[in-house]
């Protein structure tokens, strides 16, 4: 059974300060890895999406890394900003037939608090 | 495009009453997928359907839920005779026909038993 723990479970940052926010995952048969940020309140929305056979994928001040077979995934964020305090969620797609598992197995999150 | 439209964003009932939780995919896509969040849980897999059809509903308690996603309208989670354990945020998302492509969420909907 796969299952998705994220370490640290919260973290308070003065602005500014690099970060990085860890994922781990027990089957390293996975589709893809994908990093969402949840606001309070709000649904979810995809930050960055890493398929299996990829190392990593930047966006902006983000860049997430996979290593599979260690099972393992970061999320850096570079000069954080008040802005980016949220909840960060790390979820996996399991390998299936066809291509991959349609469910998506989610880690409980990072709440990550930028002070000003 | 209106995103992944989830409606009621709070729904209070009492215990032994139904809730029914709508949503309403991405346009273009046909694939809708319903997720839980307890309280201090991760988001828990429920259902994954296609229009008029259930593809895997391996995550949804076997008493008391039902989902359907009809051929017009919106996908409909539906809980009969509801306990104080099911309070959570429901999350619904969509995606388009192919696999590898990212999910794109809704707002939830927050169920408040009492």
């Amino acid at each position: 059974k796969q299952e998705v723990t994220q370490i640290p479970a919260a973290l308070s940052v003065p602005e500014g300060e690099n970060l990085v926010l860890n994922c781990s995952f027990t089957d390293s048969a996975i589709y893809n890895l994908q990093w969402f940020r949840q606001d309070p309140g709000k649904g979810l929305t995809s930050l960055l999406l890493i398929q299996s056979s990829q190392r990593e994928q930047t966006s902006g001040r983000l860049n997430a890394s996979l290593d599979k077979s260690s099972g393992r995934s970061t999320l850096y964020i570079a000069a954080s900003q008040p802005g980016d305090s949220a909840t960060y969620l790390c979820a996996v797609r399991p390998e299936g037939t066809q291509g991959g598992s349609e469910k998506l197995v989610f880690g409980k999150g990072t709440k990550l608090t930028v002070n000003p | 495009n209106a995103g992944v439209m989830q409606n009621p964003r709070h729904l209070v009932r009492r215990r032994g009453q139904e809730a029914r939780l709508r949503c309403s995919p991405m346009k273009g896509h046909s694939h809708v997928y319903w997720y839980r969040q307890l309280p201090e849980e991760g988001l828990k897999f429920m259902v994954y359907l296609q229009k008029e059809n259930i593809i895997d509903e391996s995550g949804m308690p076997k008493e008391r839920f039902s989902a359907e996603f009809p051929k017009e309208g919106p996908s409909i989670l539906r809980i009969q005779q509801v306990v104080r354990g099911d309070s959570a945020a429901y999350f619904c998302a969509s995606s388009p026909t192919g696999k590898g492509y990212g999910y794109t969420f809704g707002s939830g909907t927050r169920l408040t038993v009492v």
